[in-house]
């Protein structure tokens, strides 16, 4: 079964520094990975998506993300925080075994960026 | 840009009596979606539902939750009998299936946020 897993309850970084929150996945096959970003009150927006190729993989708002195949990480990243970064982040999978193509939630990883 | 739309925003019901929530996903999108996230907790899948019939379902989508596209633009969430664990917000979503569905994001609606008392 795929599944992700954020090992980080909550990230605190100062305006202007590097983020990153961790996601490790676990699929088998090739991984369909996602991040999405849960402003307070909204819905979840998609931020970016690894389906093959580099393994940067540019998102919206200034996001990355880093396809780590021999380490399962897909790890979020920023060069810069933003104090409007401060959001829920969730990595996510796809799940190809089913034929209904769900997607799989980690439990979430509450950015705080401080100004 | 295209968007997925919920309808009510927050609804608050009675436990035992029937909602039904109401999605207008994408207009070109044939791929259809339910999750939940119970307050402060990860989202969870519900059910998926392409080609007018359900093509995958979670151990939450039990008898009492049914999907239905009653035309061509809504797809709506129906709980017959609410109870008080029902309360969180349900997400719909939509994608596309050009280029195969298991490529494309899932676009997700704002949600509505179902309170039972």
């Amino acid at each position: 079964a795929q599944s992700v897993a954020q090992p980080e309850d909550q990230v605190n970084v100062a305006e202007g520094n590097p983020l990153t929150v961790k996601c490790t996945y676990s699929v088998s096959g090739n991984p369909y990975l996602f991040w999405y970003v849960q402003y307070p009150n909204r819905g979840l927006q998609f931020l970016l998506k690894y389906i093959t190729g580099d393994n940067l993989v540019k998102g919206s708002y200034g996001f990355e993300a880093e396809f780590n195949k021999s380490q399962t990480s897909f790890h979020l990243k920023k060069p810069s925080a933003l104090v409007s970064d401060s959001a829920l982040y969730f990595c996510a999978v796809r799940d190809m075994g089913t034929g209904g193509f769900k997607t799989i939630f980690g439990a979430g990883t509450r950015l705080f960026v401080k100004a | 840009e295209p968007e997925v739309t919920q309808t009510p925003s927050h609804q608050v019901t009675q436990m035992g009596q029937e909602v039904i929530l109401r999605c207008v996903p994408i207009s070109n999108h044939l791929y259809f979606y339910w999750y939940r996230q119970i307050l402060g907790q990860k989202v969870e899948f519900l059910v998926s539902f392409y080609n007018n019939e359900i093509s995958e379902k979670s151990e939450i989508f039990d008898d009492q939750f049914s999907v239905e596209r009653p035309d061509g633009s809504n797809f709506t969430l129906k709980i017959r009998s609410t109870k008080l664990e029902d309360s969180a917000m349900y997400f719909c979503a939509s994608s596309s299936s050009s280029g195969g569905p298991s490529y494309n994001e899932q676009f997700f609606g704002p949600g509505t946020r179902l309170t039972v008392l």
